[in-house]
């Protein structure tokens, strides 16, 4: 069964720094991965796909990587600003239309 | 502009009720999916429909039923069997060919009277 974990879990950053959100899953039998960005009381907004024979992506200030044999993904943000602050998710997907997501990283930046 | 609209935004069931969530999407998506989100948990599936007139059970489908009679529709019923349904509701599509990625609504919360 695919599990994703992300952690942190809550992440406080000032504003302009670059930061790192991990995301890693423990079967690499994927398609690809997707980052979402979640506001409160919102739905998801996509933000980047991975394939699953790619290794990075990238739109804006934001740069995805993807390691599938290590079960491994990060989403780089590049100057982070206060409209960043928002929880953001990865999630996979499997064979038969299963995407597993992970439980997100609430990142908070402050002005 | 092209989007996947959820309705109604917040709604309230009572005790023995069942209840619809409707979904639609003018992005000519072939493939559409409930999702449910709780505090502290991942979004879990509860229904997925990848073409009309077919769709397939989730990882939690007991207590919900859908219907996809049109391809711009999918809504999901949540029925009296489902004992906690008290939760954050998320619809979303996909074209179906290649690796595309999902797209969302903004959701419905559903809560118990």
């Amino acid at each position: 069964k695919q599990e994703v974990t992300q952690i942190p879990a809550a992440l406080s950053v000032p504003e302009g720094e670059n930061l790192v959100l991990n995301c890693s899953f423990t079967d690499s039998a994927i398609y690809n991965l997707q980052w979402f960005r979640q506001d409160p009381g919102k739905g998801l907004t996509s933000l980047l796909l991975i394939q699953s024979s790619q290794r990075e992506q990238t739109s804006g200030r934001l740069n995805a990587s993807l390691d599938k044999s290590s079960g491994r993904s990060t989403l780089y943000i590049a100057a982070s600003q206060p409209g960043d602050s928002a929880t953001y998710l990865c999630a996979v997907r499997g064979g038969y239309q299963k995407v597993t997501f992970g439980t997100g990283t609430k990142l908070q930046v402050i002005p | 502009d092209g989007g996947i609209t959820q309705s109604p935004k917040y709604l309230f069931r009572k005790e023995g009720q069942n209840v619809t969530l409707s979904c639609e999407q003018n992005l000519n998506h072939d493939a559409m999916y409930w999702y449910r989100q709780d505090p502290g948990q991942g979004l879990r599936l509860i229904y997925y429909s990848q073409i009309v007139n077919d769709f397939q059970k989730g990882d939690i489908a007991e207590g919900y039923s859908v219907s996809r009679e049109k391809k711009e529709s999918f809504p999901l019923t949540v029925t009296s069997a489902q004992k906690n349904p008290t939760a954050f509701y998320l619809c979303a599509s996909r074209r179906g060919s290649g690796e595309q990625p999902q797209h969302f609504g903004d959701g419905t919360r559903l809560s118990i009277l």
